[in-house]
């Protein structure tokens, strides 16, 4: 049983700059998240989806961030024209049904120079 | 207003005694969830006990239970015989309502737990 797969792990990158993060969820399960969790910090909700229709997103997912989950599988998540602000751990989440609990992944760590 | 509440920055304890981390809540929702997390410092995110608020007795999964005091809003962690392995960032996180879409976690500050040899 694999895990949530987050890929890259770092990633380094010069501010103005896109950048694009994938999220391969646990394979059973239908819902997926996105958190950002920056230093001494608990994580932050970004956005929901159940299968391919994304239900929530947080105010805090401005018009620089989209993300995506095409085929209900995995999910991107890009931000576009990077800022000193962005650098943060960005994490991702399964969970099935029900009252599951989320299952996270490793997370990519952003740094913006 | 902050929903989740965790008191504590940090904690010392001695290997193999008992340690609380305390978490309290704020909600309306009569259907809510309460999560914790534990985190290394590797950084995964790692699932250690969920309450639901219906559920009538104290959750437990090995040496992980859950002083679940719903009059008092608080969702307290208890870590029986402590281990070294321990030493982590501990997030105690709220999932409100079971409506379509309400499925995000908050969390907490999060408690830096260290087991001393």
């Amino acid at each position: 049983d694999t895990g949530v797969s987050q890929d890259p792990r770092h990633k380094i990158t010069k501010r103005g700059q896109n950048v694009t993060f994938r999220c391969d969820p646990i394979s059973e399960h239908n819902r997926l998240y996105w958190y950002r969790q920056t230093l001494g910090q608990g994580p932050e909700f970004l956005t929901y989806f159940q299968n391919e229709a994304q239900l929530e997103k947080s105010r805090l997912l401005s018009d620089r961030f989209s993300a995506e989950r095409p085929k209900g599988s995995f999910s991107t998540l890009e931000i576009q024209r990077t800022e000193q602000g962005d650098s943060a751990m960005y994490l991702c989440a399964s969970s099935s049904w029900g009252n599951q609990p989320q299952h996270f992944g490793d997370g990519t760590r952003l740094s913006i120079l | 207003a902050q929903k989740i509440t965790q008191t504590q920055p940090g904690m010392f304890v001695q290997e193999k005694e008992a340690v609380t981390l305390d978490c309290t809540y704020d909600t309306s929702d009569p259907s809510y969830g309460l999560f914790w997390y534990k985190q290394p410092s590797s950084g995964e995110m790692i699932f250690l006990i969920y309450q639901g608020s219906y559920d009538q007795q104290n959750a437990t999964e090995g040496r992980y239970s859950l002083n679940f005091q719903k009059a008092r809003k608080s969702a307290n962690l208890v870590i029986s015989a402590s281990q070294l392995g321990d030493s982590a960032m501990y997030f105690c996180a709220m999932r409100e309502g079971v409506v379509q879409g309400a499925q995000k976690l908050v969390f907490g500050q999060g408690t830096r737990l260290t087991i001393n040899p």
